[in-house]
């Protein structure tokens, strides 16, 4: 079974730039979560998706931080303008009910 | 209380056995896991234990579970230096099913 797909694997960008990550999660997975690891701490959620509906964006910085997921499956997370604070690791996780699984997330540097 | 606890870290010999210690906060929780992290690698699910079982053995791996008073063990037996890593908790809360992480226990073993 092929696992979560992220990309792109790392990225850097100037700060008040945009940038847009991708997510494939595991066919037929209802539940996908976007998380952001800052260096040293544990995941914090950003948004959760049942299906394509959201369900969870309440950590979500909605100024800049946007989330949608096409059709169910495929999900994109976009920073814009990205501030230095938003260098981290984005993971992405699917979860068809029980366990989740994550993908090998994108390491995003602001500088 | 509001976040997921866990020790910073822990440090054992080879061969020891290893226990890292989770407080969670939602005593509904319908799941609950340990993931491994190791240096710019994803997470890793190790294991998890539904909330009905107070505990579970996976080879190395044993689960105990403490609903009363919320608290989760992970015991890894024969302890090895591949074992070095940062181990997170997490809950999967009720209703939406929310996913939230420990600040995770960075375990290190020495030979």
């Amino acid at each position: 079974e092929a696992g979560v797909a992220q990309s792109p694997r790392y990225k850097i960008i100037e700060k008040r730039q945009s940038v847009a990550f991708w997510c494939n999660p595991i066919s037929g997975h209802a539940t996908l979560y976007w998380y952001q690891q800052i260096l040293g701490q544990g995941p914090k959620l950003l948004i959760q998706f049942q299906n394509n509906g959201v369900v969870d964006d309440s950590q979500l910085p909605k100024d800049r931080f946007s989330a949608e997921r096409l059709k169910g499956v495929d999900s994109t997370l976009k920073i814009q303008p990205a501030k230095l604070e938003d260098s981290a690791v984005y993971l992405c996780a699917s979860s068809p009910g029980g366990e989740a699984f994550f993908g090998q997330g994108t390491r995003l540097t602001v500088v | 209380g509001e976040d997921v606890e866990q020790s910073l870290f822990l440090s054992v010999r080879e061969g020891d056995s290893s226990v890292i210690n989770c407080t969670y906060t939602d005593s509904s929780s319908t799941y609950l896991y340990w993931y491994k992290q190791e240096p710019g690698a994803g997470l890793q699910l190790l294991t998890y234990i539904f909330s009905n079982m107070d505990m579970k053995q996976d080879q190395r791996l044993t689960v105990l579970l403490n609903k009363k008073d919320k608290h989760l063990s992970l015991r890894i037996a024969d302890t090895q230096t591949g074992d070095s890593a940062i181990y997170f908790c997490a809950e999967k809360k009720t209703g939406f099913q929310k996913l939230v992480f420990g600040t995770g226990t960075r375990l290190l073993v020495s030979p």
